[in-house]
């Protein structure tokens, strides 16, 4: 079973930043924090994951709580193709199970 | 680019068929994965594999039952294929740590 929590959606409008945020009650010492999105009609994608630091890519930026009890996923300008369920897993060596996710709307 | 394939995309099939869907990578990875989602739902774990010759139940019971014989090959097999059956079905694959999970495009199965 999944063991994150997020809000079942969000909204933003169109060029605004975004945090997605993500509980990781259970997480393990070993765990990476993975982050998923899936576009509507295809396969989940990868988006970004991390231990402790905060990690940045060309898709998003990743911030990690000290306690590492959380995370967010900071999208700095939306848009309308960002719409997607976005994913938080938290996984070491163990299987990929995905949760619900948290849909993400943008408006123009 | 990822490669990982899945055949076929799409497949209509009629009741009591046994049918196998193909999933392909060239990334030597260890770790496989087979979900289930329907439409607008969520993506359930139904099989994966740590390598060669391992393979695992899911979190959601499945009729299907998957093989690894080679690393870049995970085929899964439904020996009677019934309208429940009918969903989507995506591959993954991955490293050791998870660290960045590949999807195939999927097979949409239809069982009529």
């Amino acid at each position: 079973d999944a063991k994150t929590t997020q809000p079942n959606s969000m909204e933003s409008n169109e060029e605004e930043p975004v945090h997605l945020p993500c509980n990781h009650s259970t997480i393990s010492g070993t765990d990476y924090i993975h982050w998923y999105r899936q576009l509507p009609s295809q396969g989940p994608e990868y988006v970004i994951h991390g231990l402790t630091s905060n990690v940045n890519n060309r898709m998003a930026s990743l911030a990690i709580a000290e306690d590492r009890k959380s995370s967010t996923l900071i999208l700095h300008r939306a848009t309308l193709r960002d719409a997607a369920v976005y994913y938080c897993i938290d996984t070491g060596f163990q299987k990929l199970v995905f949760g619900t996710g948290t849909r993400l709307l943008v408006s123009p | 680019e990822a490669d990982i394939y899945q055949t076929p995309r799409y497949l209509v099939i009629g009741t009591g068929k046994k049918i196998t869907l193909e999933c392909s990578q060239t990334m030597g990875h260890d770790k496989m994965y087979w979900y289930q989602q329907d439409p607008g739902m969520e993506l359930h774990l139904i099989h994966y594999s740590y390598g060669v010759n391992s393979t695992e139940k899911g979190d959601l019971s499945s009729e299907s039952t998957v093989s690894r014989i080679r690393t870049e090959h995970f085929p899964l097999t439904l020996e009677s294929a019934r309208p429940s059956h009918t969903s989507q079905y995506l591959c993954a694959s991955s490293d050791i740590l998870n660290t960045e999970a590949f999807f195939g495009q999927g097979t949409r199965l239809t069982v009529v």
